[in-house]
């Protein structure tokens, strides 16, 4: 079982580039959510997607744009890098109204932008 | 808004020894879901125990337990006979029944010494 699925793994950009983070998950989850990490900020929320071709943005979603095209795969797009998106980047997903079930993480994508 | 607040920024504790993680939270909502989740250094994102906001009754999972005390908004996690691997960051969170968004504490970076 694959569950979320993130790629790349390690990205290395350099200012004003663009790059789209991709995720996918084989669940069949309804909702999917990015999130990026920061030392000493725990994870925050970027954008969600409550269903195929439905998007909110979270709590920190200026710089970022993010597609749902269908129900497995959700990415999130940089258009133009800043320094001050160097973090770890999160993908998750989780079945829409089980709240208590956790919602399944990937493995994160560390990207630096120089 | 809900805010989830984790004042331990480290901890350590004794391999065989019992370690408790504090976490408070702030909603004026009646109905949600709490979790621990574990980040170990892979990154993985790992739920350890998950709270529903109605029962009473703590959550036990094998050597974790938390106490939750929904009057003071606080739901601790105790990890009883420490091991080397409970090595990680541990993250608080929390989730409103209906909206799927978890919102996470800053994290407690966990040291268990031989």
């Amino acid at each position: 079982n694959a569950g979320v699925t993130q790629t790349p793994k390690f990205q290395v950009l350099k200012t004003g580039q663009s790059m789209t983070l991709q995720c996918a998950q084989d669940m069949n989850h309804n909702s999917m959510y990015w999130y990026r990490q920061d030392p000493g900020m725990g994870l925050r929320l970027i954008y969600y997607s409550a269903s195929e071709g439905t998007t909110d943005k979270g709590e920190v979603p200026n710089g970022y744009n993010v597609s749902r095209l269908n129900k497995r795969e959700f990415s999130l797009r940089l258009e133009s890098a800043a320094p001050s998106q160097t973090s770890v980047y999160f993908c998750a997903s989780i079945i829409l109204g089980t709240a208590n079930q956790p919602q399944h993480f990937g493995d994160g994508t560390r990207l630096s932008i120089l | 808004a809900q805010t989830v607040t984790q004042s331990q920024p480290e901890m350590s504790v004794q391999e065989a020894e019992t370690v408790t993680l504090s976490c408070t939270y702030d909603t004026s909502e009646n109905n949600y879901y709490l979790f621990w989740y574990k980040q170990p250094p892979s990154r993985q994102m790992i739920l350890v125990i998950r709270q529903e906001a109605y029962k009473q009754q703590n959550a036990t999972e094998n050597r974790f337990s938390v106490n939750f005390q929904k009057a003071a908004k606080s739901f601790s996690l105790k990890i009883s006979d420490s091991q080397l691997g409970d090595t990680a960051m541990y993250f608080c969170a929390f989730m409103l029944i209906n909206t799927d968004k978890l919102i996470f504490g800053t994290g407690t970076r966990l040291q268990v010494f031989p």
